[in-house]
């Protein structure tokens, strides 16, 4: 069966970085992209971008441009997102999803609880 | 960027009653729409994707209507194991974004 498993949980001070990863398995890799998106109390989820496995693309959202790398790992199906320059704001649960056609998230992560506190 | 709002923010509802959520893009998203139900702790499951095909497995109870830029979530008869947070998301262009979300409580 499909899975996405996540690194655990990280407290981090501001102005650190954090590298989340997500280790996939039950399904082919390279076959679907992979999103990041984070969840942050009492906000609505927020889509960070998309890793495309096959060929390491990426894409993420304005708002993270420069600060967010996503890479991947294709012999051990784990894909990985880095977040620098970290404030309070970054405070939030990050959840890795594969990207399905008609574009959904059809699977995905249990989340990864990031605190960012001094 | 997309902007999606939902109403109501929140409601009160018995099991068997009807409950209908609403999601409004701020532009044209053809039927480019999806509904993701969270309960507290978990990741979010999507429900609904392409404004109303019903996902694998998600019971019939659950539908979804509407095109371009009004959509509608409906739970014909609300069970115990509906109580959870309702987002809906657009997929028709990046950013990829979310509604607020909308916690539907036991009355």
């Amino acid at each position: 069966q499909v899975q996405l498993v996540q690194s655990g949980a990280e407290v981090k001070k501001p102005g650190a970085s954090v590298k989340v990863s997500c280790k996939t398995s039950g399904y082919g890799f390279t076959d679907y992209w992979l999103h990041w998106v984070r969840h942050a109390p009492g906000q609505g989820p927020e889509w960070m971008g998309w890793i495309n496995p096959k060929n390491g693309d990426t894409n993420h959202a304005q708002k993270f441009r420069g600060r967010v790398t996503m890479t991947r790992d294709t012999p051990i199906n784990t894909a990985y997102m880095e977040l620098s320059g970290l404030g309070s704001d970054d405070t939030a649960v990050y959840y890795c999803a594969r990207g399905v056609l008609p574009a959904h998230f059809d699977y995905w992560g249990q989340g990864t609880l990031v605190t960012v506190s001094s | 960027d997309i902007q999606m709002t939902q109403s109501p923010t929140s409601l009160s509802a018995s099991v068997g009653d009807r409950v209908t959520i609403t999601c409004r893009a701020s532009q044209y998203i053809r039927n480019n729409l999806n509904w993701y139900q969270q309960k507290p702790g978990k990741a979010p499951s999507v429900l609904i994707y392409a404004a109303s095909s019903l996902k694998s497995g998600v019971p019939l109870r659950f539908s979804g209507s509407g095109s371009g830029t009004d959509f509608t979530l409906t739970i014909s008869s609300l069970q115990p194991e509906d109580f959870a947070t309702y987002y809906c998301q657009q997929s028709y262009s990046f950013p990829r974004t979310f509604g607020q979300g909308t916690k539907v409580e036991i009355k």
